[in-house]
């Protein structure tokens, strides 16, 4: 139980163009959802926390004009980088909680290469 | 604030070796605690967590971590490391958010 995916798993993309991430909880509902941006070889950083039905708390230097989250249910929240740069290539991973965060089951990662 | 600290960025060892990936976090309250693995090009796996009681909690794969809390430590521990051993692995403490450590990378030689 407690399988989150993502989708797509990777994506290549051209300056400029905007493209979607989703994560879904596919057993369960996930009343709290994560999204996290990690460079190579690098530790995971917290971009925002998405509750269901809310607008999204982003951490302190995140643009939210340029990643779009929305979380429409409880079993899915998407990631929308708009306006694409190359210095937003990077891993995505998602991850989502039952209990408000403090257990959290992550997503496979998604990775993205602006061109 | 809470922040994780992961003492080791690299952890070279041979197969059949036992290992131990430290951790230490700073926190004056109870926090809650996890370790997780991440193999390339793929997301996290949860290892083992510390939610509360017992000080020596055994997860996957042969690993188990020991709650320390007058050393605020979460060290990882496997008594025999095996070559699909090698991989990134991160410890995390949560709070009022999760928060995790630089990582470690443990690789395991033949």
């Amino acid at each position: 139980g407690a399988v989150v995916s993502q989708h797509p798993s990777w994506v290549i993309c051209k300056s400029g163009t905007s493209v979607k991430i989703e994560c879904r909880s596919l057993d369960f509902q996930a009343t709290t959802m994560f999204w996290y941006r990690q460079f190579p070889k690098q530790s995971l950083m917290l971009m925002a926390t998405s509750n269901e039905g809310s607008k999204a708390t982003y951490e302190q230097g995140v643009e939210k004009d340029k990643f779009l989250i929305n979380h429409a249910s409880l079993t899915l929240s998407t990631l929308t980088v708009t306006s694409a740069h190359p210095e937003d290539s990077s891993f995505y991973i998602c991850s989502a909680s039952r209990l408000a965060g403090v257990e959290q089951f992550f997503g496979p990662g998604t990775r993205l290469t602006v061109l | 604030a809470q922040s994780v600290t992961q003492l080791d960025s690299q952890v070279p060892v041979f197969e059949e070796a036992p290992v131990e990936l430290r951790c230490n976090y700073s926190s004056s309250v109870s926090v809650y605690l996890f370790w997780y693995v991440q193999y390339p090009n793929q997301g996290l796996q949860l290892l083992l967590k510390y939610l509360s009681g017992s000080t020596l909690d055994k997860g996957i794969n042969g690993f188990e971590a020991e709650f320390n809390k007058s050393q605020t430590s979460f060290h990882l521990r496997k008594p025999s490391v095996h070559i699909s051993d090698t991989a990134e692995y991160f410890c995390a403490a949560y709070l009022n958010d999760m928060r995790f450590g630089a990582g470690t990378r443990l690789t395991v030689k033949p």
